[in-house]
């Protein structure tokens, strides 16, 4: 079966400093990968995916399938970073449920 | 193009009440899901519709029925409401295998 874990609810840090919100999947095959950010009270959207490889936001993420995992890495934390992150696999095979992680809270502090 | 819209935004119900929250995409999206967001417990899936004309249920699916009326609009229903369901909802629509979901502002919904 499909799992996301995020084994970390909440991530304070300072303006400045790297940031890397921890995301392990498991999935038999060459899985796709999303992290979705909420800011307070609104929507949750697409931050980048693994197939794009592209650096959103200043945010990165590498998929590593030796140790299954596609962690979110930013070198120096914004303010304007506060916020709820889900890392998520999506529908696949002859499934339509994507699955979730429970999220992490990021906080940085001024 | 609105992407997804639900209505309403917030809502405070008495326990036993009814009500049906709204969901629509114009994104021509086959796949439509409802979701509660709880704190510390992420996001639930409540039910789903693959394509038009079906729903399963989901994770959390009891207390609560969908519609799925047509392509654009799936809707959810609380017959009977509890202080339980209070939450955030969330509705989201896919394109299909591999792609992300998009996702509607969320209901606010406190049943008192």
């Amino acid at each position: 079966a499909q799992r996301v874990t995020q084994p970390e609810k909440l991530l304070s840090v300072f303006k400045g400093a790297p940031v890397e919100l921890k995301c392990n999947y498991s999935y038999s095959g060459s899985p796709e990968l999303f992290w979705y950010v909420q800011y307070s009270r609104q929507r949750l959207q697409l931050l980048l995916r693994h197939i794009s490889r592209e650096s959103i936001k200043g945010f990165t993420a590498d998929l590593n399938k030796g140790e299954t995992s596609f962690h979110l890495k930013k070198p120096f934390a914004q303010e304007e970073d506060s916020a709820m992150y889900y890392c998520a696999l999506p529908p696949s095979g002859g499934s339509y449920i994507p699955t979730f992680g429970r999220g992490t809270s990021l906080i940085v502090h001024p | 193009n609105a992407g997804v819209t639900q209505t309403p935004k917030f809502q405070v119900l008495k326990t036993g009440q009814s009500m049906t929250l709204q969901c629509a995409q114009d994104m021509n999206h086959n796949s439509m899901y409802w979701y509660r967001q709880d704190p510390g417990m992420g996001l639930r899936l409540i039910y789903y519709s693959a394509s038009e004309g079906t729903t399963d249920k989901g994770e959390v699916p009891n207390g609560y029925n969908v519609s799925r009326l047509n392509k654009r609009e799936f809707s959810l229903r609380l017959e009977s409401a509890a202080p339980s369901q209070t939450s955030v909802y969330f509705c989201a629509s896919g394109q299909g295998s591999n792609q992300p979901q998009h996702f509607g502002d969320g209901t606010r919904l406190s049943i008192l």
